[in-house]
């Protein structure tokens, strides 16, 4: 089983839909949790990190479920400019910051 | 202004030749990390630094050596290249533990 996983997609939505990723992770002493997006032939760029508690930033949500080991990426109203290619990040635990990236899940928003 | 600069941004370089890609970041960060982003977009550690010091090593052939000279300078020196070597490097800093990381623009490494 791979440490992280996710949907590769693509997922194809119209302008102004909610569309909403999910990855798993394998490692339960996983401490810290992050989506980043990437672009075309670009660097993963932070979003946002993720809570237990779940948090919001404008139209994106993120939730983490501990028990069930898996992370969730809500993204409302999407806009042409969110397409690209979204990364799970999972921080594996045991010291040195040693982050483990799935292999993304690529989102097309159309006209 | 640019928070991770990485030179070069492209190499385009024979088999067997020996290359060095250049990191600095003027973030403050204490901890630095190099990524290797291969064809299948697949985007794994190599190498991580706190403070000067090694502190991750993923199994990486010994042609590559990373050389940390401050803790705002890293540096991956390539010996021997082969043609699986190319890719995109990607180097990163993060302030240190669960703290997120922020990369530079990539060096695309083509080997011919």
């Amino acid at each position: 089983r791979k440490e992280v996983e996710q949907d590769p997609g693509p997922f194809n939505v119209p302008e102004g839909a909610t569309v909403a990723f999910n990855c798993t992770y394998s490692n339960s002493a996983s401490q810290s949790f992050f989506w980043y997006r990437q672009d075309c032939r670009k660097e993963p760029k932070l979003l946002m990190s993720v809570y237990s508690s779940g948090n919001e930033d404008g139209r994106f949500t993120a939730q983490l479920n501990r028990a069930s080991q898996y992370i969730s990426l809500l993204i409302r109203d999407s806009k042409l400019s969110d397409s690209a290619t979204y990364l799970c990040v999972v921080n594996r635990g045991g010291g040195g910051n040693k982050l483990t990236f799935g292999t993304g899940t690529q989102l097309k928003v159309e006209l | 202004d640019t928070a991770v600069s990485q030179t070069p941004k492209y190499l385009v370089t024979q088999m067997g030749n020996d290359k060095s890609i250049k990191c600095e970041q003027n973030l403050g960060h204490d901890t630095m990390y190099w990524y290797k982003q291969d064809s299948k977009k697949f985007l794994k550690i190599m190498f991580s630094y706190n403070n000067k010091e090694l502190i991750i090593n993923e199994t990486v052939p010994n042609r590559f050596s990373p050389k940390s000279p401050d803790k705002a300078h890293l540096n991956l020196h390539i010996n021997s290249l082969e043609l699986g070597d190319s890719a995109v490097y990607f180097c990163a800093s993060s302030h240190g533990d669960n703290q997120p990381q922020h990369f530079g623009d990539g060096t695309r490494l083509s080997i011919l």
